[in-house]
C-alpha cells in the first residue's frame, strides 16, 4: 500500500520569508511524487513532479522540491513567499506501474503581508 | 489550451434524489479520472478510464454510483439515490496516455440535504 503524510495542517509565514511544506511518503518500489496547489473553489493545479534524475525539482511559480530517498521525503520550498501563495497544498505519490495517485490530507499555507 | 471542464459547479439536492456530473477532458487526453474530495482531505480515486474502458473502478460504490464514457471523450458520473454522506467535491482529471501528470478540473461541489 502507498501513502503520503503531510505532518503540518497549517503553515504560516511572512511575505518575503522562505516557505517549506513537508511531505513524507511510503511506497513499495520507486516513487513518482507530485505537488498540487488548490485555491478556494478551484480544482488542483499541478506544481511539479519528481520521476527520476536530479533530486532537486523546479516547478511553477518559483516553487521547488527536493526528493530525499533515505528520508522518504519530498518537501516543497519557495525561497521568498508571496501573499498570493496562500492556498491548500497537496503532496501525492504513485509508483511506476500503477496510475493510482495517493494524496496527503493537505497543508494550508497562509502568507501574511 | 482549454483545461478540464466540469459542470455543474455547484449542486444542491435532497437525499434520495439522483444527480449527475459531467466532465470534458483536455483534448487528446485518453485517460480520465473521477475523484471524490471530502472536506479537509485529499482526493480519492473513484474510477479511471482508458478511452472508453473503465480500467479501475475498484473504489466506486457500485450500489449507488455509476459512470460512463461512451465515446472515449467526455464522461458522466451519476449517483442514485444520493445520501447525506455524499456531500463532497467531485473532481475530474485527465492525462495523455502513458503520461504521469494528471490535470484537474474545477470540481462539482455537491450538497445533499
Amino acid at each position: 500500500a502507498q501513502s503520503v503524510a503531510q505532518p503540518e495542517d497549517q503553515v504560516n509565514v511572512a511575505e518575503g520569508n522562505p516557505l517549506t511544506v513537508k511531505c513524507t511518503y511510503s511506497v513499495s518500489g520507486n516513487p513518482y511524487l507530485f505537488w498540487y496547489v488548490q485555491y478556494p473553489n478551484r480544482g488542483l493545479q499541478f506544481l511539479l513532479k519528481y520521476i527520476t534524475g536530479d533530486n532537486l525539482v523546479k516547478g511553477s511559480y518559483g516553487f521547488e522540491a527536493e526528493f530525499n530517498k533515505s528520508q522518504t521525503s519530498f518537501h516543497l520550498k519557495k525561497p521568498s513567499a508571496l501573499v498570493s501563495d496562500s492556498a491548500l497544498y497537496f503532496c501525492a505519490v504513485r509508483v511506476f506501474n500503477d496510475y493510482k495517485l495517493s494524496f496527503g490530507a493537505g497543508t494550508t499555507v497562509t502568507v501574511r503581508a | 489550451e482549454a483545461g478540464v471542464v466540469q459542470s455543474p459547479r455547484y449542486k444542491i439536492i435532497e437525499k434520495k434524489q439522483p444527480v449527475a456530473f459531467w466532465c470534458n477532458p483536455i483534448s487528446g487526453h485518453n485517460t480520465l479520472y473521477w475523484y471524490l474530495q471530502n472536506l479537509g482531505q485529499g482526493p480519492e480515486l473513484l474510477i479511471r478510464y482508458e478511452n472508453e474502458e473503465a480500467v479501475d473502478d475498484s473504489q466506486l460504490p457500485k450500489d449507488r454510483f455509476s459512470a460512463e464514457r461512451l465515446k472515449g471523450v467526455d464522461s458522466t458520473l451519476k449517483i442514485q439515490p444520493a445520501e447525506l454522506g455524499d456531500s463532497a467535491v467531485y473532481l475530474c482529471a485527465s492525462s495523455p496516455m502513458g503520461q504521469e501528470t494528471q490535470y484537474f478540473g474545477p470540481g462539482t461541489r455537491l450538497l445533499v440535504l
